[in-house]
């Protein structure tokens, strides 16, 4: 059975850094990869990034490079996620996903149960 | 915003159907597939439609989902009260370079 179970909630000051992890039991994360997807306060969701396995390589939506970073430690099968200079508009619930690229499409085929991030003063 | 457009609620009756519609452009579902994402109240997101229309194993055939052009949609038939919470359609986009997500449209069952 596939699980992936994040980090609890924080509250942080506007300017600080969060680290959030993903720690993903039934898939080796040497074959697949995590991504980030983010939901603020009456918003849809929102693509953040993730381990691109086509290319080898970790891909930021536009709006988040610079700020923020993707990491994977394949000994522990988790993922990180890293978001520096925050604002109160970084408000919002974060989540992980497996990323699965198939011949049918790709899609993400499971997902963390979101890590609620609140930035206040 | 969210790029891919859905009506922002939708509700039926025990036993009835609902279609949800998602709304993109070109560089989104005009040329890429379109998943489809549960989320219901207290739980992850979970995947719902694959591919337009493919069901992961375990998502009952009461579950269906369909694309024409820039337009998709979930059908959902003999609703029943679990199937409350938020719907979500995706797309890959071509000026992202990433996925994207509709606005998430709430199921309420009557």
């Amino acid at each position: 059975q596939v699980q992936l179970v994040q980090s609890g909630a924080e509250v942080k000051k506007p300017g600080a850094s969060v680290k959030v992890s993903c720690k993903v039991s039934g898939y080796s994360l040497i074959e697949k990869s995590i991504h980030w997807v983010r939901q603020a306060p009456g918003e849809g969701l929102e693509w953040m990034g993730g381990f691109d396995a086509e290319d080898g390589e970790t891909k930021y939506a536009q709006k988040f490079q610079g700020r923020v970073t993707m990491t994977e430690d394949t000994s522990t099968n988790t993922g990180y996620m890293e978001v520096r200079g925050l604002r109160s508009d970084d408000t919002a619930v974060y989540y992980c996903a497996i990323d699965r690229i198939t011949i049918f499409g790709r899609y993400f085929d499971y997902w963390g149960q979101g890590t609620l991030i609140t930035v206040s003063s | 915003q969210s790029v891919l457009t859905q009506p922002p609620s939708a509700s039926g009756t025990p036993g009835q159907s609902v279609i949800i519609s998602c709304s993109g452009s070109s560089s989104n579902i005009g040329s890429q597939i379109v998943n489809w994402y549960q989320h219901l109240p207290g739980t992850a997101p979970t995947l719902l439609i694959y591919s337009n229309n493919l069901r992961p194993s375990g998502v009952p055939d009461r579950f269906s989902g369909s694309k024409s052009g820039t337009s998709a949609s979930l059908a959902i038939g003999g609703l029943r009260s679990d199937d409350e919470g938020k719907y979500f359609c995706a797309s890959w986009d071509d000026n992202l370079n990433g996925p994207i997500f509709g606005g998430g449209t709430k199921l309420t069952v009557l």
